[in-house]
């Protein structure tokens, strides 16, 4: 099984700053890696798939990259609705897919 | 645009079962993959099952091996959870979520069904 670690557990950003998420897999899973947005209360929504593509109607300042092992998400300019949690999905080697455990950005 | 909603959740108790039902909108169901992925209270994401569209390949996770049993109606345009021997560790939000394949992200997601169990 694949470990998907995610760091940091939580990140405090000030609106309009850059947020910059980490995302590590125990094992290579090429670029099939994606990131999902969650807020409270809401289910998860695809920003990122195949490491670095953004999904429909995802705004051009979240983007990802990596490759192998080591990937990012990104976030140019924190805007109020980009305050949730982050998830990263590995999706190479299944099953069982895996999660990282989470990312939070708050505010700061 | 397409939507995926869930139903059948509810509280039971130990040992007991429950059938869960995701309906999808569109045309064109039969085609992608479908996965079950739930959510315990305060916790992060794990994926459960997998069923592709017309292949009829099924996936479980080890944790649920042996006690779930996923399923697909395409003409109905559903995907079904059949959950016995319940736990209290089973208690989640259940997602259904769509993937084109079985090799890709899971795009379109359900608002889900909470599964509380429970004495």
């Amino acid at each position: 099984e694949i470990v998907m670690t995610q760091s940091p557990a939580t990140l405090s950003v000030s609106p309009g700053e850059r947020a910059t998420l980490s995302c590590r897999a125990s094992q290579s899973v090429r670029t099939n890696l994606a990131w999902y947005q969650q807020k409270p209360g809401q289910a998860p929504r695809l920003l990122i798939y195949g490491a670095s593509t953004r999904a429909t109607g995802v705004p051009a300042r979240v983007s990802g990259s990596g490759s192998g092992t080591e990937f990012t998400l990104t976030i140019s300019s924190l805007q109020s609705e980009d305050f949730a949690v982050y998830y990263c999905q590995q999706y190479y080697n299944w099953p069982p897919y895996t999660f990282g455990q989470g990312t939070k950005v708050e505010i700061k | 645009e397409v939507q995926l909603v869930e139903s059948g959740g509810g509280l039971v108790k130990p040992g007991g079962s429950l059938r869960l039902s995701c309906v999808a909108s569109g045309s064109t169901f039969s085609t992608y993959s479908m996965t079950w992925v739930r959510q315990a209270p305060g916790r992060g994401l794990e994926w459960v099952s997998s069923i592709s569209g017309t292949t009829g390949y099924i996936y479980y996770a080890d944790s649920v091996k042996g006690r779930f049993t996923i399923s697909r109606e395409n003409a109905m345009n559903s995907v079904y959870l059949q959950m016995n021997s319940l736990r209290a560790e089973d208690t989640a939000v259940y997602y259904c979520a769509r993937g084109y394949t079985l090799r890709d992200a899971f795009d379109i997601w359900g608002q889900g069904t909470m599964v509380t169990v429970s004495s």
